[in-house]
């Protein structure tokens, strides 16, 4: 099956630091990228959409210059948190999605960011 | 409201036993339905898609939709600890590549031995 990595699966950083997290599709070139967010025992928040070569398109509420978005290539997507902080700590999960199949997005193992 | 309602649970059941699930949703436009999987911080995993109504067979799993009523049900049958996890149902109003999926809360399911 359709397989998707995230890397880092863990980060720890200070208060005010900027994080970068990887999606990679591995088999499969990928569309369509997406980016979540999930607190403790809550489902998926949808942050954004983004295309490849394409800006990204993000949900009300999320914003877009503190959450950039690069999808630069077919297998390569990133989120940058930029000056984090504590209430940003969450679990980030990117899915992916393959031109011409049905809208079935392949979920990465997500990434748990926690800044102090 | 939610658009997509699911019960958060936890839902426990010895082992063996069926484990039933369900959300509803309030938007007669979604046609097409998911349920993922997901273990304790891990991302989640399809397991079933659907998009008319009616049942949905795949080995243990069941899928139900009953787009008059708003409501899609999974079933496990025989149900074993490592189904232990959190299950979420989602759905999308079309049927394309790159297409938004709607999340339910998400149940968690503790299958005991």
């Amino acid at each position: 099956g359709a397989v998707v990595s995230q890397h880092p699966s863990w980060v720890i950083c200070k208060s005010g630091t900027s994080v970068k997290i990887e999606c990679r599709s591995l088999d499969f070139q990928a569309t369509t990228m997406f980016w979540y967010r999930q607190f403790p025992k809550q489902s998926l928040m949808l942050m954004a959409t983004s295309n490849e070569g394409s800006k990204a398109t993000y949900e009300q509420g999320v914003e877009k210059d503190k959450f950039l978005i690069n999808h630069a290539s077919l297998t390569l997507s990133t989120l940058t948190v930029t000056s984090a902080h504590p209430e940003d700590s969450s679990f980030y999960i990117c899915s992916a999605s393959e031109a011409g199949s049905y809208n079935e997005q392949f979920f990465g193992p997500g990434t748990r960011l926690t800044v102090l | 409201q939610k658009e997509v309602e699911q019960d958060p649970g936890p839902l426990s059941v010895p082992e063996g036993a069926i484990v039933s699930l369900n959300c509803t949703y309030s938007n007669s436009a979604f046609q097409y339905f998911m349920w993922y999987r997901q273990y304790s911080r891990k991302g989640p995993e399809l397991l079933m898609y659907t998009y008319s109504s009616g049942n949905k067979e795949d080995g243990r799993f069941t899928a139900q939709v009953d787009k008059s009523s708003k409501y899609i049900s999974l079933f496990i049958r025989d149900s074993q600890p490592s189904d232990s996890a959190t299950y979420l149902c989602a759905m999308s109003l079309i049927k394309a590549a790159g297409n938004k999926l709607t999340f339910g809360g998400g149940t968690r399911v503790l299958v005991k031995p």
